[in-house]
């Protein structure tokens, strides 16, 4: 059974064009991150939620934005993507901050 | 600030051997290392935590051991299989919020 879901798998979009990235968890967990990988390199964290507490990292640029109603679910939202833009978005939950984490499929994003 | 760097970047082996993948970090004050495995063009799987107190953590096949004093850890795959095939990479807890910093990865191959 999935644990961390992302949806969609692929989104394509054009340039300027806003884009959000969903995320869903039936693990119950405090804490929820959203991390960029582009090809051939680590991820790289961009922000997370402790709980309701957004926390962003210093150099994610600000056309990032996340969004979290509830516990289960997390959104990326990228304003206004860019062609540097285009990479692999993963989505990672844990129970508390420094345990296991847990990714999902990733979604891979391709900007036109 | 934390680097994380892993040794080599690509290994390929015959089906059935051991073998061990390398992870080191420049600050040892961390707190929890994680192992992953990254198929291609999808997200990461957990392998195994090993938390600063412990110095091994075994899985099945797979035994990680960490030595912070030395700023090490390693991975040992026993009795390697083609479907071992993939890219694994070692990430470090850093500070207090979870952040992971991750290694640049192995990609390993398995020839039958």
């Amino acid at each position: 059974d999935a644990m961390v879901i992302q949806n969609p798998r692929y989104q394509v979009t054009q340039f300027g064009k806003p884009v959000t990235l969903s995320c869903s968890q039936t693990l119950n967990h405090n804490v929820m991150y959203w991390y960029q990988q582009k090809s051939s390199q680590a991820p790289k964290l961009l922000f997370h939620y402790y709980d309701k507490d957004f926390n962003n990292e210093a150099d994610t640029p600000d056309n990032f934005q996340s969004r979290r109603p509830n516990t289960s679910f997390c959104f990326l939202d990228i304003r206004s993507p860019g062609l540097g833009d285009a990479a692999m978005y993963l989505c990672a939950t844990s129970r508390d901050r420094r345990q296991t984490q847990y990714f999902g499929p990733g979604t891979r994003l391709l900007v036109l | 600030k934390q680097e994380v760097t892993q040794i080599p970047a690509a290994l390929s082996v015959p089906e059935g051997e051991n073998l061990v993948l390398n992870c080191s970090f420049t600050d040892s004050a961390i707190y929890n290392l994680q192992w992953f495995r990254q198929d291609p063009g999808k997200g990461l799987t957990s392998l195994l935590l090993i938390q600063s107190s412990q110095r091994e953590q075994t899985s099945g096949r797979l035994n990680a051991s960490l030595d912070k004093s030395s700023g090490r850890s390693t991975l040992y795959i026993a009795a390697s299989q083609p479907g071992d095939s993939a890219t694994y990479l070692c990430a470090v807890f850093s500070g207090n919020t979870g952040k992971l910093i991750f290694g640049q990865g192995t990609t390993l191959q398995v020839k039958p």
